[in-house]
């Protein structure tokens, strides 16, 4: 059963850039068939999908956030990334990482707030 | 983008009833759909998959139907823990959608 546990930090300047983690446990990062998945959701605000990338190498990002998002594989530490540039409040979400093996997200993990504040 | 609109926005209901969501797509989606069940605090947690695949280890009340814009999500007998909110997703095009959730409350 994969797990997956994000972490960063909670609090970011605003036009700073947002940096977090998810470590990956009970199962390889590099398992064919697996995309890893990031979702944030702003408080009392429904789930938004802001990119996956694929074992097979392929990634994809929501065009909304394209141009300030960066998603990573780390095989040597079995985990993967997100990079947000130039936040502003906006970007002020719980964020989750998660696993998709098939057409659902099968696998989350239990999320983060990152506030974006000065 | 694909929009994903779910109704109703908020159902009451007691347990034992029998609720339905339903959740459409602004153009098809063949039957790339999930649903989710969230409580409050909690990570989403796949429901149905494919439309009408039920992810494993979930009760048999649930069940999902549809294909191509319109899609529902019903939960025969709605027992205490059933009482959350669910999202739809489409995962027919990039970038993935939700719905904006419907959340089941206690009567």
């Amino acid at each position: 059963q994969v797990q997956l546990q994000e972490s960063g930090p909670a609090l970011v300047k605003p036009s700073q850039t947002l940096s977090l983690t998810c470590a990956v446990s009970g199962g390889s990062i590099s398992s064919r068939g697996y995309c890893w998945n990031w979702i944030r959701q702003p408080a009392g605000k429904p789930l938004e999908w802001i990119g996956r990338i694929c074992t097979s190498g392929t990634s994809n990002y929501n065009p909304s956030l394209k141009s300030r998002v960066t998603i990573s594989l780390d095989t040597s530490k079995n985990q993967f990334s997100l990079t947000l540039n130039s936040v502003t409040a906006a970007d002020t979400a719980v964020y989750y990482c998660s696993a998709q093996t098939g057409s659902g997200i099968d696998h989350w993990g239990q999320g983060t707030l990152v506030t974006v504040s000065s | 983008d694909i929009q994903m609109t779910q109704s109703p926005s908020s159902v009451s209901a007691s347990v034992g009833d029998r609720v339905t969501i339903t959740c459409r797509a602004s153009q098809g989606i063949s039957g790339w759909l999930a649903w989710y069940q969230q409580k409050p605090g909690k990570a989403p947690k796949l429901m149905v998959y494919a439309a009408s695949s039920l992810q494993s280890g979930v009760p048999s009340r649930f069940s999902g139907s549809g294909s191509g814009t319109d899609f529902t999500l019903t939960i025969t007998s709605l027992q205490p823990e059933d009482f959350a909110t669910y999202y739809c997703q489409q995962a027919s095009r990039f970038p993935y959608t939700f719905g904006q959730g419907t959340k089941v409350e206690i009567k």
